[in-house]
């Protein structure tokens, strides 16, 4: 298994609604990534979880929560978004954090806030 | 703060023309460098990567990219494009100095391929 699954693949969430986005991996990978694309624009890094530990945090607003509940899944909890969180939220995952790692990329939730 | 420049934001071509799409990032120290691929309403693929030694590499689907370390370049080639190459590129790098952890795009070349 060489993929990296995310759902939903579309999400549609008001302000004040809590829901979550869910990615995961089964290829052993022990680091794993939230980016944020917006249209036309390249992925931004959000967070980096090692080893199931946050290690990078790229000062992402606190409206956004991942969570990381074993090596192979990774969660981003949203609440309270504003419309201008609507993008493509990407997961990716890599054997481990570090040099020589490619970053393999699911196909993305695409999240509009109302 | 270090960036990716890619310089060809829209390129179009016709089939069997030869492609290059340039690279260019701003760090002097140890680098991995990437080129993803985006096809249209498709997830990024990687289509080839360095990390280090021989400078030109090959990646899958006829591309090559080379390293040119003293102008800190990483440009893709191929030299007879498809209309299935239709698709955004993303070159991309991570640093030594975040421990390689933070992949960092470019703006992205739209690649338009006719038939």
């Amino acid at each position: 298994d060489t993929e990296v699954t995310q759902t939903p693949k579309h999400l549609v969430m008001g302000m004040t609604n809590k829901k979550s986005l869910k990615c995961e991996q089964h290829m052993g990978h022990r680091a794993m990534y939230w980016y944020k694309q917006k249209a036309k624009k390249p992925p931004e890094l959000m967070f980096v979880y090692s080893y199931e530990k946050l290690s990078i945090n790229e000062s992402v607003p606190s409206r956004f929560s991942p969570e990381c509940p074993n090596s192979s899944l990774l969660n981003l909890h949203l609440h309270a978004l504003q419309p201008e969180d609507s993008a493509l939220y990407l997961c990716a995952s890599s054997q481990r954090g570090g040099s020589y790692n490619e970053q393999f990329f699911g196909p993305g939730t695409r999240l509009t806030v109302l | 703060a270090q960036s990716v420049s890619q310089h060809n934001h829209h390129v179009i071509l016709s089939e069997a023309a030869s492609l290059e799409l340039g690279c260019n990032y701003s760090y002097g120290g140890t680098v991995n460098l990437f080129w993803y691929v985006q096809y249209p309403g498709q997830h990024l693929q990687l289509l080839l990567k360095y990390f280090s030694g021989d400078p030109l590499v090959k990646g899958i689907k006829g591309f090559e990219a080379e390293f040119i370390k003293s102008k800190f370049s990483f440009n893709l080639r191929k030299p007879s494009v498809q209309w299935s190459d239709t698709a955004e590129y993303f070159c991309a790098v991570t640093l030594l100095d975040t421990g390689f952890q933070k992949l960092v795009f470019g703006t992205g070349t739209r690649l338009l391929v006719s038939p």
